[in-house]
């Protein structure tokens, strides 16, 4: 069965500093997907980025970066110098054959100015 | 802005009650999915439609429905509310295909925060 762990429930750190935000995950399948999204206080889900399972490649998009690892089932996503406005809750979530979003329970993410 | 529009915002009802909630998808997106957020569960897949027709099912409850009209809207029904059943209940649309594609981006709308007193 899918599955998906963020083990992190709550992070607080102070503004500029780097956090990561760790993703486990488990699956049958040698084909997936992984996603991040990001729920800030106004509620609605924004897709961050998508990954399949045969791209290890790690992936940087400004302050932004994502490091995959296969053979710790790992999807680690780095916020680099985070500001206030990234305070947030962070899910980690898995796609298989069917088409639907497996979740983790998410990452509260504060930003202290 | 996600481009998906859920109806109404919140939702104040009593058990027992029925109520319909709303989703409009981003504009030429094909497929609609509803997913419930709780504190005890977490973020749960609950149905996918595409093009009208049921595309997944999750661990959506007997009480509860949806259905996909032919202008691409859908709403989910809740019936019998218990307690238990207070969530934001989340609709997302993707772009859809006539075979599943576990790899498409979702937009999600706002979510319907529903209480049941």
């Amino acid at each position: 069965a899918q599955k998906v762990t963020q083990a992190q429930t709550e992070i607080s750190v102070v503004e500029k500093e780097d956090v990561t935000l760790d993703c486990v995950y488990e699956t049958r399948d040698t084909t997936y997907y992984l996603f991040w999204y990001k729920q800030p206080p106004s509620g609605e889900l924004v897709f961050l980025i998508r990954r399949n399972s045969f791209d290890e490649q790690n992936e940087i998009s400004g302050r932004y970066s994502w490091n995959f690892q296969k053979s710790t089932s790992s999807f680690n996503f780095t916020i680099t110098a985070s500001q206030v406005v990234d305070s947030a809750v962070y899910f980690c979530a898995l796609s298989e054959g069917a088409q639907k979003l497996v979740f983790g329970q998410g990452t509260r993410l504060t930003i202290n100015p | 802005d996600s481009g998906v529009t859920q109806t109404p915002k919140h939702l104040i009802t009593a058990t027992g009650q029925r109520v319909t909630l709303r989703c409009s998808p981003r504009s030429g997106d094909l497929s609609v999915y509803w997913y419930q957020q709780s504190l005890d569960q977490g973020l749960q897949f609950l149905i996918q439609y595409y093009n009208g027709e049921e595309r997944a099912k999750g661990n959506i409850l007997e009480r509860f429905s949806a259905q996909q009209f032919p202008d691409l809207h859908s709403e989910l029904n809740l019936s019998s509310l218990e307690l238990g059943d207070s969530a934001l209940y989340f609709c997302a649309s993707s772009v859809g295909s006539h075979r599943p594609a576990p790899n498409e981006k979702l937009f999600f709308g706002s979510g319907t925060q529903l209480s049941v007193l």
